[in-house]
């Protein structure tokens, strides 16, 4: 049971296009929500995050929208560049709590 | 980058034979992890670790077990692989817990693309 729900899996999106990723969870515990890059061969690293106390949060092209009645939580990436093209991935954890949960993951390619 | 060393980086191996990952981290960082990547899965947590000899399950634990013997290594063992348990496996490392007030950033190493035929 997957408590990070991601969607699309993949995305392609023109230069200069601006892409858009969707993530739903399922556990009101949930206080911390992150977004990580990875590109082909590396690690996740840490994009962005948000606190459910804001609706937004803007570092450079990047913004994370969130709902908390919703439960609900997007990535926004403005101008989208190739050097973009990357999976993300969504995640949610509890308060203290070292089990971060994660989404499936989004495929994104940005074509020249 | 995060000084976060996987060793080895690519193995394969045969059904029912024991596998152990190594993680070495040079940051001194209390907290690590082992976590397994699958398409439509994204990451799992197999099982972390809170100080020296100080470790817990985390979401899919079956079949791992883990030992942290110091500060900078964390290992994980299959003790009898099966193709189940083919996948990446990523360490990952924290200053403080994840989801802390402060920050609750994870610094991932390059992975350990694992095999099991």
């Amino acid at each position: 049971q997957q408590q990070v729900k991601q969607s699309p899996q993949s995305l392609i999106v023109q230069k200069g296009g601006i892409s858009i990723i969707n993530c739903a969870y399922e556990n009101t515990a949930f206080d911390y929500f992150p977004w990580y890059q990875q590109f082909p061969g590396k690690g996740p690293a840490l994009l962005i995050a948000i606190r459910p106390d804001v609706s937004e949060k803007k570092e450079g092209r990047f913004t994370i929208s969130f709902n908390k009645s919703a439960k609900q939580f997007s990535l926004h990436i403005m101008d989208s560049q190739p050097g973009d093209s990357a999976t993300y991935f969504c995640a949610a954890s509890r308060p203290d709590n070292n089990d971060m949960r994660f989404g499936a993951g989004t495929r994104l390619t940005v074509k020249p | 980058d995060a000084g976060i060393t996987q060793s080895p980086r690519h193995k394969v191996t045969e059904t029912g034979t024991p596998v152990t990952l190594r993680c070495h981290q040079t940051e001194n960082h209390r907290y690590m992890y082992w976590y397994r990547q699958d398409p439509g899965h994204g990451l799992r947590l197999i099982h972390y670790s809170y100080g020296v000899k100080d470790t817990d399950k985390g979401e899919v634990s079956d079949g791992y077990s883990v030992s942290r013997s110091k500060t900078e290594d964390f290992l994980l063992t299959l003790e009898s692989a099966t193709s189940s348990q083919t996948s990446v496996y990523f360490c990952a490392i924290s200053e403080v817990v994840v989801g802390h007030v402060l920050t609750g950033e994870l610094f991932f190493g390059e992975g350990s693309r694992l095999t099991v035929l």
